[in-house]
């Protein structure tokens, strides 16, 4: 089963700041956040990965609470190829190569 | 070809057919998988392949067969399916040793079971 929680559905205007949110209260020392995006009918696609610190790349930005028990995925420019379903999963990736996948977060940006 | 490719994109097989999807990796990784995502489903891992040795099965019906003849190819053998094995079958790859690894996905087989 997923170890993560995220809302079913998020609607964001083109051009502003898409906030993804994620709960992960269970998440422990080892485990890592990741981000993956699928667009329709396509192959999922990563996006970003973190463990403690905020990260960001071209693509997103990280953002982890302190007490690493919730995360939030920000697109800080949201245009229509954004609209995707956006997965957060949380893995010890030391132990194990796997990703379970929940049901993300279906993310409609609107124009 | 670069990243991860899968053939054929599209499969429609009956029931008693037999037939094999592949899968190919140019990214020079260790490790491949299959996944499985029916409709409105999340994804489900199969298989898992670390080295060319199946790591990972995540109880998968007989019917369905991997092989992994070397770190760049993956098939998927199948045979005698049922309509429920109808699905997107995705493919990814990544490197073992990388902690944090990601994995890349290809475009998937589209398969539908008669």
């Amino acid at each position: 089963d997923a170890k993560t929680t995220q809302p079913p559905s998020m609607d964001c205007a083109e051009g502003r700041a898409a906030n993804l949110p994620c709960n992960h209260s269970t998440i422990s020392g080892n485990e890592y956040v990741y981000w993956y995006r699928q667009i329709h009918s396509q192959g999922p696609q990563y996006i970003i990965h973190g463990l403690k610190n905020n990260e960001t790349n071209e693509m997103a930005s990280l953002i982890i609470t302190e007490d690493r028990k919730s995360s939030t995925l920000i697109l800080p420019h949201a245009t229509l190829r954004d609209t995707a379903v956006y997965y957060c999963i949380v893995e010890d990736r030391g132990a194990t190569n796997k990703l379970i996948f929940g049901t993300g977060t279906l993310l409609a940006v609107q124009p | 070809e670069t990243g991860v490719t899968q053939t054929p994109r599209h499969l429609v097989m009956g029931m008693t057919n037999k037939k094999s999807l592949k899968c190919e990796q140019h990214l020079g990784h260790n490790a491949m998988y299959w996944y499985k995502q029916s409709a409105k489903k999340p994804l489900e891992l199969m298989f898992v392949y670390n080295f060319k040795e199946q790591t990972e099965n995540n109880s998968v019906p007989s019917r369905f067969s991997p092989e992994c003849p070397n770190s760049s190819h993956l098939f998927l053998h199948l045979h005698t399916l049922q309509p429920e094995d109808s699905a997107l079958y995705l493919c990814a790859s990544s490197q073992v040793e990388l902690a944090g690894a990601e994995q890349f996905f290809g475009p998937g087989t589209r398969l539908t079971v008669l």
